[in-house]
């Protein structure tokens, strides 16, 4: 079965400063993998996605992340944080075949960018 | 932008009482996925259509949940007999049948007294 684990419930970052948003998950064979991002009173949207390739993938609104398949992990990075990207922030990944794509999320973390 | 639409946005019902959610989704998707998220929790899956086929059920869709896609189209999630538990959000989302990420739409908070 399939698990993400997102360790930090909340993120804390001066406007300006780069954020790292942490994720790790478990599957088995080569995984997709996902962030989302959900605003207040608003679905969740879709920033970027690892399918294959270049471990680095660049998303929406200048957000980027790293596939790392020796650790697992696949941590959302932004090099200069906006007061506007406080919101929550969700990775998934889903199995990487059957076709169904069905995503299992993590528990969501809450990034806060203060002025 | 015609993106996902859920409709209502908020549910109030007494234990016991039947509802019925309707999700629009995105019109060329053919994919349309069901979640419900709890507070401090991520969505979780419930259920997903490829056209009008119901493809899969997690084991948390209980029989008194039934969802229906009957045109390959909109797509309705009905609760039977609400318990304090079904109180949540319920999303909605769609997909392209060869994409992999998903459009959500707004979702219903359905909240049971």
């Amino acid at each position: 079965a399939q698990s993400v684990a997102q360790p930090e419930d909340q993120v804390n970052v001066a406007e300006g400063n780069p954020l790292t948003v942490k994720c790790t998950y478990s599957v088995s064979g080569n995984p997709y993998l996902f962030w989302y991002v959900q605003y207040p009173n608003r679905g969740l949207q879709f920033l970027l996605k690892y399918i294959t390739g270049d471990n680095l993938v660049k998303g929406s609104y200048g957000f980027e992340a790293e596939f790392n398949k020796s650790q697992t992990s696949f941590h959302l990075k932004k090099p200069s944080a906006l007061v506007s990207d406080s919101a929550l922030y969700f990775c998934a990944v889903s199995p990487p075949s059957g076709g169904s794509y069905i995503p299992t999320f993590g528990r969501g973390t809450s990034l806060i960018v203060h002025p | 932008d015609t993106g996902v639409s859920q409709d209502p946005r908020h549910k109030i019902t007494k234990r016991g009482q039947n509802v019925t959610f309707r999700c629009d989704p995105i019109s060329e998707h053919n994919r349309l996925y069901w979640y419900r998220q709890t507070l401090g929790q991520g969505p979780e899956f419930l259920t997903y259509f490829q056209n009008e086929a119901q493809l899969e059920k997690s084991r948390l869709l209980s029989d008194r949940f039934s969802a229906e896609r009957p045109k390959g189209s909109f797509s309705t999630l009905e609760i039977q007999r609400t318990e304090q538990g079904d109180s949540a959000m319920y999303l909605c989302a769609s997909s392209l049948a060869t994409g992999t990420e998903q459009y959500f739409g707004p979702g219903t908070r359905l909240t049971v007294t």
